[in-house]
């Protein structure tokens, strides 16, 4: 069982549209960050949210870190074919030296 | 480029054989990660170490092994391998014993033949 559950598991929209990729733990996490990975690459870091209710802009994507700190959101405005890709979430706890990975969601983007 | 390097890039054995992957951290990080990541299991946290200590363990099998050395280079040795080891495995950094914030390598994919 995933201390973090990711959905949906699978997203492909056309090129324009929006999308929202959800992060839901019944855990407590002190900060929780967001990835992407492309294909035989390594996760690449897109933004680490620490405080409750956080709202992060980073170009066209809005991240959020819920009020109680147990789960997140991802929001792509207009999405581009650049955004494909495997998104993941990972959260740390206080009482945790390690990261706990959602199993991703893996987002296509259609010209 | 996250400043993390993994080699070799990609690495073919057969079962039973024993390999070496190598990890050196970006500049000034004192922790070093190890995940393995195949289709089915999505990316397992292995082990971490700390200025040269493990710090951290998590789903990592008795025939792995890892060390970090003086200049905080980290090794994962793998050994009598089997099929199922055939995977992408990764290698992160961060500053601190607790630093949330990892950089991952671009990784090693295994293959066992």
């Amino acid at each position: 069982t995933q201390l973090l559950e990711q959905s949906p598991q699978f997203l492909s929209i056309q090129e324009g549209e929006n999308l929202t990729v959800y992060c839901n733990s019944s855990s407590v996490f002190s900060s929780l960050q967001w990835y992407r990975q492309e294909p035989g690459e390594g996760p690449v870091l897109l933004v680490t949210v620490v405080t409750g209710g956080e709202v992060k802009k980073l170009k066209r994507l809005t991240f959020q870190f819920g009020d109680a700190r147990k789960d997140s959101s991802l929001h792509i405005t207009a999405a581009q074919p650049g955004d494909t890709g495997l998104y993941l979430c990972a959260g740390a706890r206080s009482n945790d030296y390690k990261l706990s990975f959602g199993a991703g969601t893996t987002v296509t983007v259609r010209a | 480029d996250s400043g993390v390097t993994q080699t070799p890039k990609h690495l073919i054995t057969a079962t039973g054989q024993r390999v070496t992957l190598r990890c050196s951290p970006r500049s000034g990080d004192l922790s070093v990660y190890w995940y393995q990541q195949s289709l089915d299991q999505g990316l397992q946290f292995l082990i971490q170490y700390y200025n040269g200590e493990e710090r951290a363990k998590g789903n990592i099998l008795e025939r792995f092994s890892a060390q970090q050395f003086p200049d905080l280079h980290s090794e994962l040795n793998l050994s009598s391998l089997e099929l199922g080891d055939s995977a992408l495995y990764f290698c992160a950094s961060s500053g601190g014993d607790r630093t949330d914030t990892q950089y991952f390598g671009p990784g090693t994919r295994l293959t066992v033949l």
